[in-house]
């Protein structure tokens, strides 16, 4: 079973936009959420994580995330693209009492001049 | 980067052949995981480890195998190499403290199956 969803594969967006990176979890329990980005031909770089404090999570590079555990919902957004956000976005779950982290399929950011 | 130091970093082996790669880390974290990573696929979870000779399957496991006979170093072996094991590797490890967590990756291993 699916245990992270995230809703778009690609996301186009013009400098100086908002950003918003979907992802929904399945979880019987407040699991642990992260948001990695992964720069082309690079490794995977942690933006901002949840593990049951502050519902609102602040990351890196002006990046943050809201818990919503009635929407099992856990999106990342930012409020001005810039075009060093290009890259790819994944949405990571590490379920109550378990060992797996599972990854999203991730999310393309193209950011448009 | 945790200390975590993936070898080799690239790789091009023959159909049929074995191969290991191996993940190093110098931070005595507990939990090791082997991730391969392929377009349209994110990142897929191969086996994992969360202790010395404790170890288990993620969700594509067959076709490969893994050891932990030390805290600092988590194998990945691939028995008999297919093209379908083409792909990029990636080691991560995952630190606990005080009941917070972080995992941590290493550099990716590219491994070409021909």
């Amino acid at each position: 079973a699916q245990s992270v969803t995230q809703l778009d594969s690609h996301v186009s967006v013009s400098e100086g936009t908002p950003v918003l990176l979907r992802c929904n979890y399945s979880s019987s329990y407040s699991p642990s959420l992260f948001w990695y980005v992964q720069h082309p031909n690079k490794g995977l770089q942690l933006l901002l994580k949840y593990t049951s404090a502050a519902t609102l999570v602040k990351g890196i590079n002006g990046f943050e995330a809201e818990f919503k555990k009635s929407e099992t919902s856990f999106h990342l957004t930012k409020p001005s693209a810039h075009m060093s956000d290009a890259a790819e976005y994944f949405c990571v779950v590490l379920k109550a009492a378990g060992n797996k982290l599972t990854f999203g399929g991730g999310t393309r950011v193209l950011v448009k001049p | 980067d945790a200390g975590i130091t993936q070898s080799p970093r690239h790789k091009v082996t023959e159909t049929g052949t074995p191969v290991t790669l191996r993940c190093h880390q110098t931070e005595n974290h507990r939990y090791m995981y082997w991730y391969r990573q392929d377009p349209g696929h994110g990142l897929r979870l191969i086996h994992y480890s969360y202790g010395v000779k404790d170890t288990d399957k993620g969700e594509v496991s067959d076709g490969y195998s893994v050891s932990r006979s030390k805290t600092e170093d988590f194998l990945l072996t691939l028995e008999s190499a297919t093209s379908s094991q083409t792909s990029v590797y990636f080691c991560a490890v995952r630190q606990v403290l005080l009941g917070d967590t972080e995992a941590f990756f290493g550099q990716g291993t590219r491994l070409t199956v021909v």
